[in-house]
């Protein structure tokens, strides 16, 4: 089974660019979580989706959304980025409620 | 909010020496995860404790959940240089899904 795919894996941007993320889940998962991982912050939860609602969201400000296709598959946008904007952006994926999560290689995003 | 507090934050150790990381929260937990993320990788699920006082062992490693299901720790016996990478617990945050609040993690550094 393969497993979890992040596109792109690099990214450099300029503060007040947007960027999209892109996320396949393994096949058969329909919990799609999102994780920001920094040195300072450590790995903090954005939000998940599960069968393409938003059923978690976790303390970040409104230019972090995303959105999850009927393929399961999840994108995250994030606007007007700022310089602290900069880390690991990671997915997961997870069969169902309370399950163990498989994550994806990441995207190193870097604003600049 | 949940917060699942990690210590330490690092660890040196000679090879073959024993390791351990502990996490505390404040709240009852349902149930704990650990993850390991090896340097430029991404978190790999270790295990789930569910009970109460759950010991679980895979090899040198052993997990255990504590009888209020509030702590947990993760035991590495005769560390090798495989054993390299951040240790992470994490716990749900609520009974909705899959949001997890992580641990600050703990690095494990072996000489060898």
């Amino acid at each position: 089974k393969a497993g979890v795919t992040q596109t792109p894996r690099y990214l450099i941007k300029t503060r007040g660019q947007q960027v999209t993320l892109s996320c396949s889940p393994i096949s058969g998962h329909r919990s799609v979580s999102w994780y920001q991982q920094t040195p300072g912050q450590g790995l903090q939860f954005l939000f998940e989706y599960f069968s393409e609602t938003q059923r978690n969201k976790g303390n970040f400000p409104g230019r972090f959304s995303g959105r999850q296709f009927s393929n399961s598959r999840s994108e995250m946008n994030v606007s007007t980025l700022e310089l602290g904007d900069s880390a690991l952006y990671l997915c997961a994926s997870s069969l169902d409620f309370h399950n163990e999560q498989f994550f994806g290689p990441g995207t190193r995003l870097t604003v600049l | 909010g949940q917060q699942v507090m990690q210590i330490p934050q690092y660890q040196h150790v000679q090879e073959g020496e024993d390791f351990t990381t502990y996490c505390n929260s404040s709240t009852t937990l349902s149930n704990i995860q650990w993850y390991k993320q090896r340097p430029g990788g991404h978190p790999v699920f270790l295990i789930q404790l569910v009970k109460s006082g759950e010991v679980k062992k895979q090899k040198r490693l052993t997990f255990q959940f504590g009888e209020a299901k509030k702590n947990s720790s993760l035991h590495i016996t005769a560390t090798q240089t495989t054993d390299v990478g951040t240790y992470f617990c994490a716990a749900p945050t609520n009974n909705a899904g899959n949001m997890l609040t992580f641990g600050g993690g703990t690095r494990l550094m072996v000489k060898p």
